[in-house]
């Protein structure tokens, strides 16, 4: 089963705009991570927010956690052409070694 | 890719026969993943491994089997194929002590059963 589900599905904006994506998931979680996939590759690790923290910063990344209402969300700021790609929002189940992965957000930064 | 590699990458086989897909670690993770990525449905786990010979089911394991002999190697199995199971299909490693650690992803391999 999903744990986390983006939204929107798809996005897309102009180069130099703000991207916003939003998480939510079902469980408790000790922290939730976030995965970029460029088209034909394989994901990529961007952050990892832990339960006790609220937000977070890398880089053009803020991802912020909202452990109350289960909600997390991921912020790029003047986005580049070179941000278009999905991304994905993950959290471990319950004490297992199993990540579990949303559906995605696909994203399009139009030069 | 952090050295994991997928064979084959691209594969078209027909219905019915077996497959089999291969991943290649060089990192000494001791886990192991296969997910497959489908429209609509995002990754999905179909079985892992925490260890040599220690596999265990994911979310969608029906019609496939893995193995690992070897730390390095792990085999994703479709015994007999359906066109259900075309599919994008991705290997993943994980260092896994707790719950913070990351797991890094092959390139994947595209699966068209006809």
């Amino acid at each position: 089963s999903q744990q986390g589900e983006e939204d929107p599905q798809a996005l897309s904006i102009q180069e130099g705009e703000n991207a916003t994506m939003n998480c939510s998931y079902k469980t408790s979680i000790n922290n939730l991570q976030w995965y970029r996939q460029n088209s034909g590759r394989g994901l990529v690790h961007l952050i990892l927010i832990r339960s006790n923290e609220r937000e977070k910063h890398s880089g053009r990344l803020r991802v912020t956690l909202d452990t109350s209402k289960k909600s997390s969300s991921l912020l790029i700021t003047a986005s580049r052409a070179a941000d278009t790609a999905s991304y994905f929002c993950a959290t471990y189940q319950g004490g297992s070694e199993k990540l579990v992965f949303g559906k995605g957000t696909k994203l399009t930064v139009n030069p | 890719d952090a050295g994991i590699t997928q064979s084959p990458r691209h594969k078209v086989t027909e219905t019915g026969t077996p497959v089999t897909l291969r991943c290649h670690q060089t990192e000494n993770h001791r886990y192991m993943y296969w997910y497959r990525q489908d429209p609509g449905h995002g990754l999905r786990l179909i079985h892992y491994s925490y260890g040599v010979k220690d596999t265990d089911k994911g979310e969608v394991s029906d019609g496939y089997s893995v193995s690992r002999s070897k730390t390095e190697d792990f085999l994703l199995t479709l015994e007999s194929a359906t066109s259900s199971q075309t599919s994008v299909y991705f290997c993943a490693i994980s260092d896994y002590r707790t719950d913070t650690d990351t797991q890094y992803f092959g390139p994947g391999t595209r699966l068209t059963v006809l």
